[in-house]
């Protein structure tokens, strides 16, 4: 049972846009800045955006994060059929003093 | 260029002692804000944070697994190492190491990893 919550899995077709959240609460992502990581078939997890927001470079503007309150999301426009990972959240938890991670959301692309 | 490379036994017995080294190029746990931390990830499931040492030696442990876990570091040779105590089954995973900043909190340059079975 993963600290934050994520859908296990997520859907769309070439071009749309798709949404991914991720819950926690005042100990994490309520009081400290969310992470999101992408992870390719049989490949170690890549960060796609650090700090609720802010996107590495090579990482495409179609990929986007945003936090409000204990909850985060990741949006993907454009959708392509290389999106097709598994993604991750993650936080700091205040409680824990340790990183959590989400259970993982997998994208499928139609 | 920043790179990790995970090392260590593939094949472990039940109540055994883990030894893995992380070793690494392209920055120094010298310098101040950097860290190394370890993560896992059991077949087909979610990842798990483990570990992470800062340039300061200060540590930090996921409290379900503390008690089995300790991580030192080699600033000199550019290592990290973490040991997990009384290994069993359910700790069957691919085991990574990463790089973080403090000043950007992510991990953000991880390496291949490495796959470790628990078994008899």
């Amino acid at each position: 049972q993963s600290v934050l919550t994520q859908p296990p899995s997520a859907s769309g077709t070439p071009g749309q846009r798709v949404t991914i959240s991720c819950s926690g609460s005042s100990s994490n992502i309520g009081s400290n800045y969310v992470y999101w990581y992408q992870q390719l078939p049989g490949t170690a997890p890549k960060l796609l955006i650090y700090m609720n927001n802010q996107r590495p470079s090579g990482v495409p503007d179609r990929f986007s994060g945003s936090k409000s309150g204990t909850s985060a999301s990741l949006a993907i426009s454009g959708l392509r059929s290389e999106d097709e990972a598994d993604y991750y959240c993650a936080a700091w938890d205040d409680s824990l003093s340790g990183v959590v991670f989400g259970g993982g959301t997998k994208l499928t692309v139609l | 260029q920043i790179t990790l490379k995970e090392s260590g036994p593939t094949l472990v017995k039940p109540t055994q002692t883990l030894t893995l080294t992380c070793t690494f190029s392209g920055f120094s746990l010298s310098t101040s804000g950097v860290g190394v931390g370890w993560i896992r990830q059991p077949p087909g499931k979610a990842l798990e944070w483990l570990a992470l040492i800062y340039w300061n030696d200060d540590k930090r442990y996921s409290p379900s697994l503390k008690s089995r876990l300790t991580i030192t570091k080699d600033a000199s040779k550019n290592q990290v190492v973490l040991t997990m105590t009384n290994m069993d089954p359910v700790d069957t995973a691919t085991y990574y190491c990463a790089h973080t900043l403090t000043t950007v909190g992510a991990f953000d340059i991880w390496g291949q990893g490495t796959m470790v079975t628990v078994s008899s």
